[in-house]
C-alpha cells in the first residue's frame, strides 16, 4: 500500500514536444505529491509539488495533473528542451502538514531524453 | 550556494574497512535524512533524525549507523562495507510543517 508506481521507465521526446510521466498510488493517506528532477552525479532537486485539494498546478513549463478519485498524478513538460534531459522521480508522503518528520515514497524514476 | 553539503563527493574504501560520510546544512532544519541510491534506482531511506531523535528504517542493515552531534551535522557510518554497499548516499533536510525535503548532491561510495 506504500508503493508509488511510475511509468514509463524511459522516454524520448523531440525538442519542443510534450513529455508526460505518470504515477499511481494506493495509499489514500498520502497528502503531498512532489516531483524531483535528478541530473547525473547530482542529488534530486524539487521540481514541483501538489497537495490533493487541487487538481492541477503549473509552474512555467511544468504542470502536475492530479486525479484524486483515480489515485493518479502526472507531470507534463511543455516545450521540452535538451536541458530537461534527466531522471524524474514522482513521490508521495503523508503527514506533510504535521509537525515531525515525514517520509517520501518514491517511484522508480523515468529517464527522459530530449533530442534536438 | 549549496545549503546541504556532503563530503566527500567521492569516497573509495576497501571491503570491510569502516567509512564515514558527512553531511552539513546551513538551513537550520531540524530533520535530517540519509538515503541510499543505487544505479538507476530510486533513493531508499536508511534512517532519519527529528532533532536528536533517531529513527531507523526496519530494513536498514545493522552495518549502517548514524550520528548527529548537533543541528548542522550528520554522519553516516558504515562499519564493514561490503560490495553491495557501493552506491550514492544522499543526505536531505527538512524543517517542520509544509516544507519539502532538500537534498545534497550525494557521496558516491566505491568499494574495492
Amino acid at each position: 500500500q506504500q508503493q508509488v508506481k511510475q511509468s514509463p521507465q524511459s522516454l524520448i521526446v523531440q525538442k519542443g514536444g510534450i513529455s508526460i510521466i505518470n504515477c499511481a498510488y494506493e495509499n489514500t493517506a498520502f497528502d503531498y505529491f512532489p516531483w524531483y528532477q535528478q541530473f547525473p552525479g547530482k542529488g534530486p532537486a524539487l521540481l514541483i509539488a501538489i497537495r490533493p485539494d487541487v487538481s492541477e498546478k503549473k509552474e512555467g513549463r511544468f504542470t502536475i495533473s492530479f486525479n484524486k478519485s483515480a489515485k493518479q498524478f502526472s507531470l507534463h513538460i511543455m516545450d521540452s528542451q535538451p536541458g530537461d534531459s534527466a531522471t524524474y522521480f514522482c513521490a508521495a508522503s503523508r503527514g506533510f502538514s504535521g509537525a515531525g518528520s515525514y517520509q517520501l515514497t518514491f517511484g522508480k524514476g523515468t529517464k527522459l531524453s530530449v533530442i534536438p | 550556494d549549496a545549503m546541504v553539503i556532503q563530503n566527500p563527493r567521492y569516497q573509495v574504501t576497501q571491503f570491510g574497512k569502516p567509512v564515514t560520510l558527512s553531511c552539513s546544512q546551513t538551513l537550520n532544519h531540524n530533520v535530517m535524512y540519509w538515503y541510499q541510491q543505487k544505479s538507476s534506482q530510486a533513493p531508499k531511506l536508511l534512517f532519519h533524525y527529528y532533532d536528536k531523535d533517531f529513527n531507523n528504517e526496519a530494513d536498514t542493515p545493522d552495518n549502517f549507523q548514524s550520528r548527529r552531534p548537533n543541528t548542522s551535522f550528520c554522519f553516516l557510518d558504515i562499519r564493514s562495507p561490503g560490495l553491495g554497499d557501493a552506491a550514492m548516499y544522499l543526505c536531505a533536510t527538512r524543517t517542520d510543517n509544509n516544507q519539502p525535503q532538500h537534498f545534497g548532491d550525494g557521496t558516491r561510495l566505491s568499494i574495492l
